[in-house]
């Protein structure tokens, strides 16, 4: 089954203990991003990956990191989470090659809670 | 760079009734459009999209949109609602040009609620 798969699905940390959210697609996609969904103001691109190796700036980068070693695999890492990182995550791929004009495939989606 | 517009934050309809949720961008060409739909504690599913052709689009579970070049609107609609179609619903809009390929901007979100 084609699908964005995301690890893990609810976390509940403490301000500044570093964590990752690993996310993979098999769709064979080049393009990966990641998103936060918060109340009124809908998603918000973070970081996202044109291809292996490539990958720059969202709307909301501060605060994250990612890297794009492998074409299936974006993970999103938070050095130092601080409260206001409390969100829920989405990552997205979708396929530049086959005129799919971007449409986004989208993960479950992972609900992060920075104490 | 490109806006979306969501203006109503929530709509309460009647099972059976209709429902238009309207949807306002901002772009500097024809963008490419897209309605995604968030269950309670789901991720978001593609109900439609517009790239070009018929201003008419069909999607999935009876949605419909229409894309409306003058008014800068790509609004939804579905003629009768069902109960299970109580949700999050998000328009956006993804930039056509190269260097901006798949950035999708997001409207807030307009919350559906459907009473029995």
């Amino acid at each position: 089954e084609a699908q964005v798969t995301q690890n893990p699905r609810y976390l509940i940390t403490v301000t500044g203990k570093k964590l990752t959210v690993t996310c993979s697609q098999n769709m064979n996609h080049e393009y990966m991003s990641w998103y936060r969904q918060d109340p009124g103001l809908g998603l918000r691109q973070i970081y996202y990956s044109m291809n292996v190796e490539v990958t720059d700036k969202g709307d909301v980068p501060e605060g994250y990191k990612v890297s794009r070693k492998e074409k299936r695999n974006f993970p999103l890492i938070l050095e130092s989470p601080s409260p206001n990182q409390t969100s829920l995550y989405f990552c997205a791929s979708s396929d530049r090659r086959t005129g799919s004009y971007n449409e986004q495939f989208f993960g479950p989606g992972t609900r992060l809670t920075v104490l | 760079a490109q806006s979306v517009t969501q203006p109503d934050i929530h709509i309460t309809v009647s099972e059976g009734a209709s429902l238009e949720l309207r949807c306002n961008y901002s772009y500097g060409a024809t963008p490419y459009l897209f309605w995604y739909v968030q269950s309670p504690g789901q991720g978001l599913q593609l109900l439609l999209k517009y790239f070009s052709g018929d201003t008419l689009v069909q999607g999935i579970k009876g949605f419909e949109a229409e894309f409306k070049r003058s008014q800068s609107s790509f609004n939804l609609r579905k003629p009768s609602v069902h109960w299970s179609d109580a949700a999050e619903y998000f328009c956006a809009v993804g930039a056509v040009e190269t260097d901006s390929w798949g950035k999708l901007q997001f409207g807030a979100g307009t919350q559906v609620v459907v009473t029995p």
